[in-house]
């Protein structure tokens, strides 16, 4: 049963620092890890995804990936307040379905 | 451009009563069809997935039901809610074939259960 957890639950930061998230998962043979946003009331929608050992970097946005780990995480430069939302992670096993596994999610709030 | 549509946008709705909830997908053959539940404040959870008409696989049991009728429609349903049922119903679709791809989440039903 794969166990997805997110650190921290909450942050608040000025805006234009560095934002910094970490998911942690349970299952080695997890092979698909994305990042989701959900503004409040809102349907999560999908950030950025790696599926390989190292790092991926599209505009703002920064995700690392250590399989040995078990851990990976997302950075934010320059945070702007319309990047106030809840951060999710996912992990996908594989198989037979695209099963994601959530984390409980950590709420960033950016303040002017 | 595919569009995900759910219905209805909200419900509030007896303990016991029946409920079923609708999503189509327009603009995407054959795609690959989950339901998510989120309680409030909780983990989004995945319910059940569908990968073809008529087919559809449970992830988590919470006395619901699922059934995928056409290519691009999936309907959740229930003959009895309980209290804890509750929360933020959530249809997602995917690629065909592509388990790692990202999943496209519709605006949701907010379902209140007294």
């Amino acid at each position: 049963q794969q166990n997805v957890q997110q650190s921290p639950e909450s942050l608040i930061v000025p805006e234009g620092a560095r934002t910094s998230l970490n998911c942690t998962f349970s299952d080695s043979a997890s092979q698909y890890f994305w990042w989701y946003r959900q503004h409040s009331g809102k349907a999560p929608k999908a950030l950025m995804s790696i599926f390989s050992n190292g790092e991926k970097e599209e505009g703002r946005f920064t995700i690392h990936l250590n399989k040995a780990s078990l851990h990976f995480s997302l950075h934010i430069r320059d945070s702007q307040p319309s990047d106030s939302a809840l951060y999710l992670c996912a992990v996908i096993t594989g198989g037979l379905s695209g099963k994601l596994t959530f984390g409980e999610g950590t709420q960033v709030t950016v303040i002017s | 451009a595919q569009t995900i549509h759910q219905w209805p946008v909200a419900e509030i709705k007896a303990v016991g009563s029946p409920l079923s909830l609708g999503c189509t997908i327009k603009g995407k053959s054959s795609p690959n069809l989950y339901w998510y539940w989120q309680a409030t404040g909780g983990t989004l959870q995945q319910l059940f997935y569908s990968i073809t008409v008529g087919q559809v696989e449970s992830v988590v049991q919470l006395n619901l039901s699922a059934s995928r009728p056409k290519d691009d429609q999936f309907i959740l349903s229930t003959e009895k809610l309980l209290l804890s049922h509750s929360g933020f119903y959530l249809c997602a679709w995917s690629l065909p074939g592509d388990w790692g791809d990202e999943q496209y989440f519709g605006p949701g039903t907010r379902l209140t259960v007294l």
